[in-house]
């Protein structure tokens, strides 16, 4: 079973900054890496596929990269609505798992 | 428009079973499979299991095999997830996603979560 290791855990800053966002997978999964957003009290949101891809509907603040082990989700400028919890899934290797999760919290 | 509905919060006693419907509109039923995912209080996702809508295929997490069971009913477009022996851990949330594989194992790759249920609470209690 591929593990995928998410960092931070807790991200902390402030409407308007950058955020970065990593997760790591313990083999290659090639880009078969996606990005989901959660929301308390919501379903999770299809933010990324293909590690790079933006699902429909999703704000062009939002971007994927990476390739084999290492991914990013970088956000370019954090709006009020974005702090919540990120999880990566790859979907290379069955079964398919998650990160643990990064939360963007506010400063 | 896509949409997946499932039933209602749920307060189970340890050891009791439990099942869960997911309603699916918007598509053609037996084309797509279903994602079962989970989330329990203060803690992440975990993938519960999948189905396939064609065939009745699933898998299951191996954590959770010989208690979970995934079934389908096509002439209503309703996916079913019943797991037995109810412990205070599976008190959590669970969710339904619409899948793009129609198959699982070691060539059945790629696809996301696109469409998703809107949650059942599943509280167990002792």
């Amino acid at each position: 079973e591929i593990v995928l290791t998410q960092s931070p855990a807790t991200l902390s800053l402030s409407p308007g900054e950058g955020a970065t966002l990593t997760c790591r997978a313990s083999h290659s999964i090639n880009s078969y890496l996606l990005w989901y957003q959660h929301k308390p009290g919501q379903a999770p949101r299809l933010l990324i596929y293909d590690a790079s891809y933006r699902a429909a509907g999703v704000p062009d603040r939002f971007s994927g990269s990476g390739s084999g082990t290492d991914f990013t989700l970088t956000i370019s400028s954090l709006e009020p609505e974005d702090f919540t919890v990120y999880y990566c899934q790859q979907r290379r290797s069955w079964p398919p798992t998650f990160g643990g999760g990064t939360k963007v919290e506010i400063k | 428009q896509v949409q997946l509905v499932q039933s209602g919060a749920e307060v189970k006693k340890a050891g009791a079973s439990l099942r869960v419907s997911c309603k699916a509109s918007g598509y053609t039923f037996s084309t797509y499979g279903l994602t079962w995912v989970r989330q329990a209080p203060g803690q992440g996702l975990e993938w519960v299991g999948w189905i396939s809508a064609y065939d009745g295929s699933t898998s299951y997490a191996q954590q959770l095999q010989g208690r979970v069971t995934m079934t389908t009913d096509t002439s209503t477009s309703t996916a079913y997830m019943e797991l037995s022996g109810l412990r205070s851990d599976d008190t959590a949330v669970y969710y339904c996603a619409r899948d793009p594989l129609l198959c699982s194992g070691p060539s059945c790759y790629g696809g996301s979560l696109e469409y998703w249920g809107q949650g059942s609470l599943v509280t167990v209690s002792s």
